[in-house]
């Protein structure tokens, strides 16, 4: 399995509140990307990055911010988390940007 | 914008049938094709990537077709078992995007019965 962790794996937190996920690779991959998984709409891109400091918005971005500081780390910011954004975020990573994408375990976040 | 289907929704087989899984894409412009697994409460894990070039794709068990011009793939599982019940999904990379945004299906629901 790539060497991808995801912290913290479960979540709760109020609307309003900041939050922050953490995704951590050990495979020097250049790309890595966070989706969200929600029941009737699949998997959706949120951000990804090629490279350190270089990211960009995926397919639903709004309300929430990226960082990529290191090669292995890559920090989803939920500004000020709402309702909607109730989820299980994963993080993803390739060595390409057309190889084969390897996901992390996922977080669950809830929002109430 | 590419839409990626996967019919049914779910399924049920006894162990031992073979799974028949079907993916249809709205447009064929894509550079590959990969089938991922997904088990309650996990992450997903990568089964077969096929190239836009390519017709087909083996892993074992798993065997993965490309007719790209009727934008269809089919992964194809011999001799089901119970360890195989999981939700499997595919996702296309389009050709005009190069940055990796996958678009995935809703997924199939597979159910092997002991």
């Amino acid at each position: 399995d790539a060497g991808i962790t995801q912290s913290p794996r479960h979540k709760v937190t109020e609307t309003g509140t900041p939050v922050t996920l953490r995704c951590h690779q050990t495979e020097n991959h250049r790309y890595m990307y966070w989706y969200r998984q929600d029941p009737g709409h699949g998997l959706r891109l949120i951000h990804y990055s090629y490279g350190v400091k270089d990211t960009d918005k995926g397919e639903v971005s709004d309300g929430y911010s990226v960082s990529r500081s290191k090669t292995e780390d890559f920090l989803l910011t939920l500004e000020s988390a709402t309702s909607s954004q109730t989820s299980v975020y994963f993080c993803a990573i390739s060595e390409g940007q057309s190889e084969t994408q390897y996901f992390g375990p996922g977080t669950r976040l809830l929002v109430l | 914008k590419q839409e990626v289907t996967q019919i049914p929704a779910a399924l049920s087989v006894p162990e031992g049938e073979n799974l028949v899984l079907n993916c249809s894409f709205t447009d064929s412009a894509i550079y590959n094709l990969q089938w991922f697994r997904q088990d309650p409460g996990k992450g997903l894990t990568s089964l077969l990537l096929i190239q836009s070039s390519q017709r087909e794709q083996t892993s074992g068990r798993l065997n993965a077709s490309l007719d790209k011009s009727s934008g269809r793939s089919t992964l194809y599982i011999a001799a089901s078992q119970p360890g195989d019940s999981a939700t499997y999904l595919c996702a296309v990379l389009p050709l005009t995007d190069s940055w990796g945004k996958l678009q995935f299906g809703a997924g199939t629901q597979v159910v092997v019965t002991p």
